[in-house]
């Protein structure tokens, strides 16, 4: 099946600092692609769709001036995290769809474990 | 908020069958019934969908009663390595993003 990469897969920063998240989809095109967020012992929470040469659109209660979200290509999606605070440390998920093929599959990446200190 | 319904937690004996409920009450006709793993740490895995017909791969097999309100994930031959939290979704085929609810934590015991 298809691969979606996460780089990087943790990051360690101190609070006020601003981080970047890539996610890749390494064999397919992706014109859309999702970012979750998942606090320990809980579910997958969508923040925003990331779309492909436009902006992203973000769930109600995400500020999109945080979480910065950037499509510029078919196979990659940036989330930036700006002035990240603790609360802010979370497992960062995306996920993309393979439209090329008749798959109702989506592909996960394996997270990135964001610590603010 | 998550359209299904699934027991929190469900214990299974290895080598035996995993048989995992979801109540989906108000699932729509043109919405399907999606199921994923999530091992600890890793991202969400696909499992298996289906609309209306049971379903059957390498992974699992999905039962859909005949009026869709619920549905049953079986893993016919449960490992230690299939201890993962499985989440039952519902959601149409166009491509669009998954509302994940609470999920059933799977713990397969020796």
């Amino acid at each position: 099946g298809a691969v979606v990469s996460q780089h990087p897969s943790w990051v360690i920063c101190k609070s006020g600092t601003s981080v970047k998240i890539e996610c890749r989809s390494l064999d397919f095109q992706a014109t859309t692609m999702f970012w979750y967020r998942q606090f320990p012992k809980q579910s997958l929470m969508l923040m925003a769709t990331s779309n492909e040469g436009s902006k992203a659109t973000y769930e109600q209660g995400v500020e999109k001036d945080k979480f910065l979200i950037n499509h510029a290509s078919l196979t990659l999606s940036t989330l930036t995290v700006t002035s990240a605070h603790p609360e802010d440390s979370s497992f960062y998920i995306c996920s993309a769809r393979d439209l090329s093929v008749n798959s109702y599959e989506q592909y996960f990446g394996p997270g990135t474990r964001l610590t603010v200190t | 908020d998550a359209k299904t319904t699934q027991p929190t937690s469900m214990d299974c004996a290895e080598g035996r069958a995993a048989n995992l409920p979801c109540n989906h009450s108000t699932i729509s006709g043109n919405e399907y019934v999606y199921w994923y793993r999530q091992i600890h740490s890793q991202g969400p895995q696909y499992i298996i969908h289906g609309l209306k017909n049971n379903e059957t791969n390498e992974m699992a097999s999905l039962i859909i009663t005949e009026d869709r309100k619920s549905s049953t994930l079986i893993l016919p031959h449960a490992t230690l390595r299939d201890t993962a939290v499985y989440y039952c979704i519902v959601g149409d085929n166009a491509g669009n993003m998954l509302t994940f609810g609470g999920g059933t934590r799977l713990m397969v015991k020796p």
